[in-house]
């Protein structure tokens, strides 16, 4: 009964391939996020979504590819990996006025 | 723009003895303020949170957090440091008129048997 649960936990790859990377949260809440962590441990946020609605768009280069079928899911699509897509890649849920809450990472190796 | 700074990689603290891991932030209108810890190879957990009321906000595991808007700061705290506290620990910031969720860099905490 996790509540934010991502799949895979560890995704090793080549790089130019694509891959996806999936979450769920059984919460009920409205919002989810797409959150990347690299080796210096920095948390940089690369999307929202609210009610199946992006709403927070990042800097992030547009072979990411959020997708929201329901409010329960939020999926990232990876097109042509590169090294540096090399991170720890977190989803994250919340509703209003609430903390948000985090899945357990999704460790992305590219080689 | 908001913002949330953690001026300290890392604080080292004595087992037993107080500690404070220490956290800025700038952001337009009442912030809504955060503290996650994480451990080694896991996700981040929720520890205290201030929307609003009480300056003075209890959570997990012993911790506490003082809101001080004159000084934009958010500290966290805790009396008495245990070696399983050590760990990595994150201060966040969101506007409510917002949904962005900003961290600040992280504090790396040691706490020496």
């Amino acid at each position: 009964d996790t509540a934010v649960s991502q799949t895979p936990k560890y995704l090793v790859t080549q790089m130019g391939n694509d891959k996806s990377i999936k979450c769920e949260q059984n919460l009920g809440h409205d919002t989810m996020y797409w959150y990347k962590q690299d080796s210096k441990k920095f948390l940089k946020i690369m999307f929202s979504y609210n009610n199946k609605e992006l709403i927070i768009n990042e800097t992030v280069p547009n072979r990411f590819s959020p997708k929201s079928p329901d409010k329960a899911h939020l999926n990232l699509h990876i097109n042509s990996l590169e090294l540096g897509d090399s991170a720890v890649y977190f989803c994250a849920s919340r509703t209003a006025g609430t903390e948000a809450f985090f899945g357990q990472g999704t460790r992305l190796t590219v080689v | 723009a908001q913002s949330v700074a953690q001026p300290e990689d890392q604080v080292n603290v004595a087992e037993g003895n107080p500690l404070t891991v220490k956290c800025t932030y700038s952001v337009s209108g009442n912030p809504y303020l955060f503290w996650y810890v994480q451990y080694p190879n896991r996700g981040l957990q929720f520890l205290l949170k201030y929307i609003t009321g009480d300056n003075l906000v209890k959570g997990s595991y012993g911790f506490e957090a003082e809101f001080n808007k004159s000084q934009t700061s958010f500290h966290l705290k805790k009396p008495s440091a245990l070696v399983s506290d050590s760990a990595l620990y994150f201060c966040a910031v969101r506007d409510p008129e917002a949904s962005k969720i900003i961290f600040g860099s992280g504090t790396r905490l040691s706490i020496r048997p």
